[in-house]
């Protein structure tokens, strides 16, 4: 069993809709979570950095984090074509290195 | 905010050459840098952690002796794939992190894309 565990996708949706993004983790040791949007053939890019449970929200972005649960969700607002890309999440423990869920692609038609 | 370069961007290169990879932190000092592999479609692999002027440390099942890297300074790290051959052709990323305690932020390089002829 993989550590981070990300809906796989594809997802599409209408220009104007809300996006939900998921990951599942299985290591209670994770304190930080990421959010990274990567376009094709670049390197990734980060959204969202949170320490532990909670909300933060950065313009359409909001990302949640729920420990008990185990649980994290980048939720994008009013989504763009530009935001077609794939998202990946991420977690680390105090040691910096970071595992990644698989990316989930998303495609936001006009 | 924090920019990672990489140089090359994209090389082509016969079987059996050396390829190096640069990756520079352009506005911070990175104590950690990372490097990654990702094939089409698939997430990131990371292959080696480095810090700066210590010796990198690999993951399982990667060839330190085909992968050398060398983190020289705080905003300068190479990745040197030796003996290139087909099946190392992939996008290779780097990351590096401000590494002070608690931050764990990475920032990523915009790849290099290896085709190994």
């Amino acid at each position: 069993q993989k550590e981070v565990e990300q809906d796989p996708g594809p997802l599409s949706v209408p220009e104007g809709a809300i996006v939900s993004l998921n990951c599942t983790y299985s290591n209670s040791a994770f304190q930080y979570f990421m959010w990274y949007r990567q376009y094709s053939r670049k390197g990734p890019e980060l959204l969202m950095y949170t320490y532990s449970s909670g909300n933060k929200e950065d313009g359409r972005f909001t990302a949640q984090v729920d420990k008990s649960s185990k649980y994290i969700s980048l939720f994008i607002r009013d989504s763009q074509p530009s935001d077609s890309a794939t998202y990946l999440c991420a977690m680390n423990t105090n040691a910096g290195k970071s595992t990644f869920g698989d990316g989930t692609t998303l495609t936001v038609k006009p | 905010g924090a920019v990672v370069s990489q140089h090359p961007s994209r090389v082509i290169c016969k079987s059996g050459t050396s390829v190096k990879i640069e990756c520079r932190s352009l506005d911070f000092q990175a104590t950690t840098m990372f490097w990654y592999r990702q094939f089409p479609k698939q997430s990131l692999m990371l292959m080696a952690t480095s810090n700066e002027g210590s010796k990198a440390t690999y993951e399982q099942g990667v060839e330190k002796d085909k992968f050398l890297i060398n983190h020289a300074s705080l905003t300068l790290s190479t990745l040197t794939v030796t003996s290139a051959h087909p099946e190392d052709s992939s996008f290779y990323i780097c990351s590096a992190s401000p590494g002070a305690w608690g931050d764990n932020e990475q920032f990523f390089g915009p790849g290099t894309r290896l085709t190994v002829l």
